[in-house]
Order: structure tokens, then C-alpha cells, then sequence
């Protein structure tokens, strides 16, 4: 399977809110509610940050939020914070226990 | 509090194997899946595979289906992989990650990740 496809890169200033996407097909995006966005700073393992689609694990700010529309799925983080400036991966499940992510968005708070 | 803990850097000649250990702990193994993730350097995550603690149901990505092997020792909740016939595109920190344990995704835990370096 290929790829989600996502913004090599995103950049708001604090206090602002920005959107990343993230866009499959009919065969994962689309097809299952079980996207998961993960946020990882250099040198650090990934820690998700919101799943099936619009969860947020327990401890995670409400800053983030996600939502779909049909293939793509978006990531929309609101009241930027210099501690938000990292990369952020979306993945979903693709069927049949396959999982593919995103490439990945370097997320810049100016 | 679950915890994922793997082993060390390793650096290999193309052509060897390498296995890496993802230990847990704070959770019950066999209730869950582990997903193998890699990323090489200054690029994104690549799902590797996916095993079932469970059940030992496995599904590995196409592109390493052939020279990849996951498996799971339920007696001391660790998970391992191997990569076979090293290549100097195998440079990369491997994550193990959990997951439901009848379905690949929602990577929740995450280990600390263990660099590998394949050169001559």
C-alpha cells in the first residue's frame, strides 16, 4: 500500500490554529475510522496524540482535535504553543491488519 | 503504566541478521498486539509488520515479507524481531509499538526505539 500523503511542512504563529492533512484512499482513509495521529520531537519515540479519528488519549491537551472527510483526515491544532513545534504522522489502518502511515509534517510555531 | 523497553544499538555488515528484543511490561501480553515501525535517518515511519500476542497472527509488509520475521515469548512478555540479509537502506531506529491484539492498529505504547546501523 502506499503512502498517506501530508504537507512536508506547517507553521503558525502562538496562539493560532493550524491544520495539517492527511490524505489515503477508498482502501484506508475513507474506508475505516481508525486514524491515529502521532506527534515525535527529534530523537524521541512517537507518542500518539489522537485516535480513531477524533480521540485523544488521556493527558493529551484538547488543543488537538481531529476530524475526516472521506479520504482525508486532518489534524487541527488550536492555540499554538512553542511546545507544539515537532513532527506530526497520521496513520490508518489499510484492512486485513495492514497499517500505513503519512509521511510526515514538521510542524514550525513562528 | 505499560512499558516498552528494547535492546541496544547494533551495528552489522550487509548481508548479516539482526534481531532486536521489545520488552514489556505494567500490562497483560497476550491481551495485545505489537506493530513494528522503523524510521531511517531524517525520514519518516514505515510500518514494518504486525504479530498478535494472543494468537501469534502475524502480517508483515510486502516489500520485507521475504527476509522479516516477528514472533513473541509470552513467558516473559517480550516481543522480537529479525531482519535478514541486511542492506545499508536497513539503517534505521526500529520501534516496537502495541496494539489491539486482533487488529493492527492504534500504536498506544511506544518503545525507545534501537538504532541500526548496517556498514561495511
Amino acid at each position: 500500500q502506499s503512502a498517506l500523503t501530508q504537507p512536508p511542512s506547517a507553521s503558525g504563529s502562538p496562539g493560532q490554529s493550524v491544520t495539517i492533512s492527511c490524505t489515503g484512499s477508498s482502501s484506508d482513509v475513507g474506508g475505516y475510522n481508525y486514524v491515529s495521529w502521532f506527534q515525535q520531537y527529534p530523537g524521541k519515540a512517537p507518542k500518539l496524540i489522537i485516535y480513531d479519528v477524533t480521540k485523544r488519549p488521556s493527558g493529551v491537551p484538547d488543543r488537538f482535535s481531529g476530524s475526516k472527510s472521506g479520504n482525508t483526515a486532518s489534524l487541527t491544532v488550536s492555540g499554538l504553543q512553542s511546545e507544539d513545534e515537532a513532527d506530526y504522522y497520521c496513520s490508518s489502518y489499510a484492512g486485513s491488519n495492514n497499517l500505513v502511515f503519512g509521511g510526515g509534517t514538521r510542524l514550525t510555531v513562528l | 503504566q505499560p512499558q516498552l523497553v528494547q535492546s541496544g544499538t547494533e551495528v552489522k555488515n550487509p548481508g548479516a541478521s539482526v534481531k532486536v528484543s521489545c520488552k514489556t511490561s505494567g500490562y497483560t501480553f497476550i491481551n495485545f498486539g505489537i506493530n513494528w515501525v522503523r524510521q531511517a535517518p531524517g525520514q519518516g515511519l514505515e510500518w514494518m509488520g504486525w504479530i498478535s500476542a494472543y494468537n501469534g497472527d502475524t502480517k508483515y509488509t510486502q516489500n520485507l515479507q521475504d527476509r522479516f520475521t516477528m514472533t513473541t515469548d509470552a513467558s516473559t512478555s517480550t516481543a522480537y524481531m529479525e531482519l535478514r540479509s541486511l542492506r545499508s537502506d536497513d539503517t534505521a531506529v526500529y520501534y516496537c509499538a502495541t496494539s489491539f491484539k486482533d487488529r493492527s492498529d492504534r500504536c498506544y505504547y511506544w518503545g525507545q526505539g534501537t538504532l541500526v546501523t548496517v556498514s561495511s
